[in-house]
């Protein structure tokens, strides 16, 4: 089945406290990109790769990194949260962006304490 | 403020009517997609429509763009209990700029439809 996955799916942490949030996608698509969705704020794009090796700044990256290793992983790291890191994530594959279709993932719901 | 912005914030209606929702943005785009999302959950892709085309259909979908006024409208027609739901454009950056790669979405529209 062709399906993008996130782990954890729930996460509770301490500020300070450096955590990934892995992604893995089975489409072997090219493109992968990382969200936030935050009450009233929509969905804000945090990093995406157009390829291995290739990765580039969305609208809010600071306090994230992320790497583009393999095709099919592509995992956010927080290396020191914040509150403000308290969000909804999402991650999303597609096989070429100008083809349209993103899949999701189902997000992952990270509480920084 | 963001790229794509939706109008209305929500919308409540009766099961069998239709369901219009805008989408306005700001700098030039390759393509224009609308995405709906279940409470919670990830989004899902509805239909996109690029920057030289003017309508488009799928199914009871009805997307229209026009790039003069940097707009975009999905309508819903006869609509279900089950398009409850928030909908999401979303636009894609015109590969000439230098943030080709970057898909900003708007705020959403939230759908009621009543039984």
């Amino acid at each position: 089945e062709a399906q993008v996955t996130q782990n954890p799916r729930y996460l509770i942490t301490v500020t300070g406290k450096k955590l990934t949030v892995t992604c893995s996608q089975n489409m072997n698509h090219e493109y992968m990109s990382w969200y936030r969705q935050d009450p009233g704020l929509g969905l804000r794009q945090i990093y995406y790769s157009m390829n291995v090796e290739v990765t580039d700044k969305g609208d809010v990256p600071e306090g994230y990194k992320v790497s583009r290793k393999e095709k099919r992983n592509f995992p956010l790291i927080l290396e020191s949260p914040s509150p403000n890191q308290t969000s909804l994530y999402f991650c999303a594959s597609s096989g070429a962006l100008w083809r349209g279709t993103q899949y999701f993932g189902p997000g992952t719901r990270l509480t920084v304490l | 403020s963001q790229q794509g912005e939706e109008d209305p914030q929500a919308l409540s209606i009766q099961e069998g009517e239709n369901a219009t929702m805008n989408c306005s943005y700001k700098t030039s785009i390759n393509n224009l997609q609308w995405y709906r999302q279940n409470s919670g959950r990830g989004l899902v892709h509805l239909i996109l429509i690029r920057s030289n085309e003017r309508e488009k259909h799928s199914g009871r979908l009805r997307v229209t763009l026009d790039t003069s006024k940097k707009s975009s409208s999905l309508l819903i027609t006869a609509s279900r209990a089950a398009d409850t739901a928030s909908y999401f454009c979303a636009t894609g950056q015109d590969a000439g700029g230098t943030s080709y790669g970057k898909l900003t979405f708007g705020q959403g529209t939230i759908l009621t439809v009543h039984p």
